[in-house]
């Protein structure tokens, strides 16, 4: 397996325009995690899905941020507008839960920097 | 709210020579615990977990971390740095959903 992958790795934007970050899940796992990390705040989860159901979106900032899983093979983070102060890295994970708890896979990130 | 906490920012040790890098956790009762890794520009690696059993749990490249209840701490440890295992370490902790430390900066100098 190719392992989570997500596009672009890079983003330079401008403040204002539309920011959509990709991610490809490891097949067959049933649960996918966004994640933010910067220097000030670490790493926070912004929203997990399970089965393509979003679960928990309590992480997500604004309302500027939405995400979607149209399927379970993908999924979108989307930041309409953006601003400077998004800039950051953005990561994906999946998992495979089923009985007792089973490690989150990670994607090499997309960094992001809003101009 | 559950929360883990590394209380150093960076752990410099020679290579050859055995490394600690410290967690404590807050949750009570039974706590789901893991250790991940960040190499530079790279995405986070699971490196063990704790969920129940024995106390000295042992994971990828050599490294291993030890459970104790009493005083709430996951500690990581290897007895023999290698310069390649200079890296972000990151305790974490969760089920369903993970609760990261705000992560200790690993140097391991030739």
């Amino acid at each position: 397996d190719a392992g989570v992958i997500q596009s672009p790795r890079h983003e330079v934007t401008e403040m204002g325009q539309e920011v959509t970050l990709r991610c490809k899940p490891i097949s067959g796992h049933d649960y996918l995690f966004w994640y933010r990390q910067t220097m000030m705040r670490g790493l926070e989860l912004l929203i997990y899905f399970n089965n393509n159901v979003p679960i928990d979106d309590s992480g997500m900032p604004e309302d500027r941020f939405s995400a979607k899983m149209p399927n379970a093979s993908f999924s979108t983070l989307k930041i309409q507008p953006s601003e400077p102060r998004d800039s950051a890295v953005y990561f994906c994970a999946s998992s495979l839960q089923g009985e007792g708890y089973n490690e989150q896979f990670f994607g090499p990130g997309t960094r992001l920097t809003v101009l | 709210a559950q929360s883990v906490a590394q209380p150093e920012d960076q752990v410099n040790v020679a290579e050859g020579n055995p490394l600690t890098v410290k967690c404590t956790y807050s949750v009570s009762g039974n706590p789901y615990l893991f250790w991940y890794v960040q190499y530079p520009n790279r995405g986070l690696q699971f490196l063990l977990k704790y969920i129940t059993g024995d106390n000295l749990v042992k994971g990828s490249y050599g490294f291993e971390a030890e459970f104790n209840k009493s005083q709430t701490s996951f500690h990581l440890k290897k007895p023999s740095a290698l310069v390649s295992d200079s890296a972000l370490y990151f305790c974490v902790q969760g089920y369903s959903t993970l609760t990261f430390g705000k992560g200790t900066m690993l140097l391991v100098s030739p």
